[in-house]
């Protein structure tokens, strides 16, 4: 169980184009989810908060008009990077916490999508 | 303000060998702790947790206590693997609210 899916697991882009990346909880319901970006040999950076139903919460220094979070539904969020460039280049990972759980403190993580910006 | 400390790597082994990675904490009230574990080029992987001072949590022949007196949060195991070659995170998730804060990650491998 606790299975976080994302898609696509890697894509490669040019620049000034937009990246959807989507993550998903398979087996349980998520009202939140986090988005993380891990760069090379570095810890995860937390990016946004995102609560299904409501507007994101961004980090600071994390620019909102350029990473749009979406969570339309308890087992999707949308992560859009606008007009990539390739300093974006990136390992982009999401998680979710399970709302049933009693005691929600665990992040269930997806396995990451590798963002190359051309 | 919350916050971990990992030890840095590269840390290399040998199989069989003993294993230590430390992890201390800053955090008002209670937290919980955790230990994930990165293999390459996936996203990260529950190892184990603990709620509660004196709790310790166990998977896979890894072990870590927590210990609410040295803040600490240490990872074990008694006899690595090759297959343990990954990379380690210590976090916290503080008795209120949901971020996590994550430690830098030790990279740790293991040679036959």
């Amino acid at each position: 169980g606790a299975v976080v899916s994302q898609h696509p697991s890697r894509v490669i882009c040019k620049s000034g184009t937009s990246v959807k990346i989507e993550c998903r909880s398979l087996d349980f319901q998520a009202t939140t989810m986090f988005w993380y970006r891990q760069f090379p040999k570095k810890s995860l950076m937390l990016m946004a908060t995102s609560n299904e139903g409501s507007k994101a919460t961004y980090e600071q220094g994390v620019e909102k008009d350029k990473f749009l979070i979406n969570h339309a539904s308890l087992t999707l969020s949308t992560l859009t990077v606008t007009s990539a460039h390739p300093e974006d280049s990136s390992f982009y990972i999401c998680s979710a916490l399970d709302t049933g759980l009693a005691a929600t403190d665990t992040q269930y993580f997806g396995p990451g999508t590798r963002l190359t910006v051309l | 303000g919350n916050s971990v400390t990992q030890m840095e790597g590269p840390v290399t082994l040998s199989e069989e060998a003993f294993l230590t990675i430390n992890c201390t904490y800053t955090a008002t009230g209670y937290p919980s702790l955790f230990w994930y574990v990165q293999y390459p080029g996936e996203g990260l992987q529950l190892l184990l947790k603990a709620t509660k001072a004196d709790d310790k949590g166990s998977n896979k022949g890894f072990e870590a206590t927590y210990r609410k007196e040295t803040t600490s949060f240490h990872l074990e195991k008694g006899s690595v693997q090759v297959s343990d070659s990954a990379v380690y995170f210590c976090a916290l998730s503080p008795a209120t609210g949901n971020q996590f804060y994550f430690g830098t990650g030790t990279s740790l491998t293991v040679i036959p």
